[in-house]
């Protein structure tokens, strides 16, 4: 079956340092989205991708985070001078049409 | 925008029991109302959705209903498994295209043997 990858799977960095979230959507699907999760509370929408560019995005989402889809396979998730509250589980999803979002395992990032 | 509440925060019962949590949406736009289980340490995987032209939807053990003038909906799972156990989001979502979903509080399900 089909499913969304993500790496890596824990990210350790220190306040100020720059991360890359890497993600690679299932393979025939167009829509891309990063959500984010803090421990022990609901799932929160960052952002969402299409067609190269954003369609679009929370009010967490910003000028700190940037996204974008390098090749025709992987889609990435920048986060430029981390923050401690940064530190969250990131989630990457992917849609066809129908909106029906398949999620990946998730990237922990610990920031020290 | 959307805001979706979620009920219970925890819910224990025993094996073969069934178990239903329930959920409210504001905007009435959303057509589409998926629910995942989460296991720990794991992303969210979809369990079943409903979109509004329905008003239930069976997939074995697990249901949904739907009441758009209501503007809520439930998961029903009959005959739990400990294998059950685990936190339940529901979301909502415009149906038009695709859309960020706006997800519930979860819901922590623990099915004891």
């Amino acid at each position: 079956e089909p499913e969304v990858t993500q790496t890596p799977s824990h990210q350790v960095t220190q306040m100020g340092q720059e991360v890359i979230l890497r993600c690679v959507p299932i393979s025939n699907h167009l829509y891309f989205y990063w959500y984010r999760q803090i421990l022990g509370q609901k799932v929160e929408f960052l952002v969402s991708f299409y067609n190269n560019e954003i369609s679009e995005k929370s009010e967490i989402f910003d000028d700190q985070f940037s996204v974008e889809r390098p090749d025709g396979s992987n889609f990435t998730l920048k986060i430029r001078s981390t923050k401690l509250e940064d530190s969250a589980m990131y989630f990457c999803a992917s849609s066809d049409y129908q909106n029906i979002q398949y999620f990946g395992a998730g990237t922990r990032l610990s920031v020290l | 925008g959307e805001n979706v509440e979620q009920h219970p925060s925890t819910l224990s019962v025993q094996e073969g029991d069934s178990a239903v949590i329930k959920c409210t949406y504001s905007d009435s736009a959303s057509n589409y109302f998926p629910w995942y289980k989460q296991e720990l340490g794991k992303g969210p995987q979809l369990i079943i959705d409903i979109r509004s032209n329905v008003g239930e939807k069976k997939d074995q053990r697990i249901a949904v209903t739907l009441n758009k003038t209501a503007k809520h909906f439930s998961l029903h799972i009959t005959e739990t498994q400990p294998e059950d156990s685990a936190v339940y989001f529901c979301a909502a979502s415009p149906n038009t295209g695709f859309q960020k979903l706006v997800f519930g509080t979860g819901t922590r399900l623990l099915v004891s043997p």
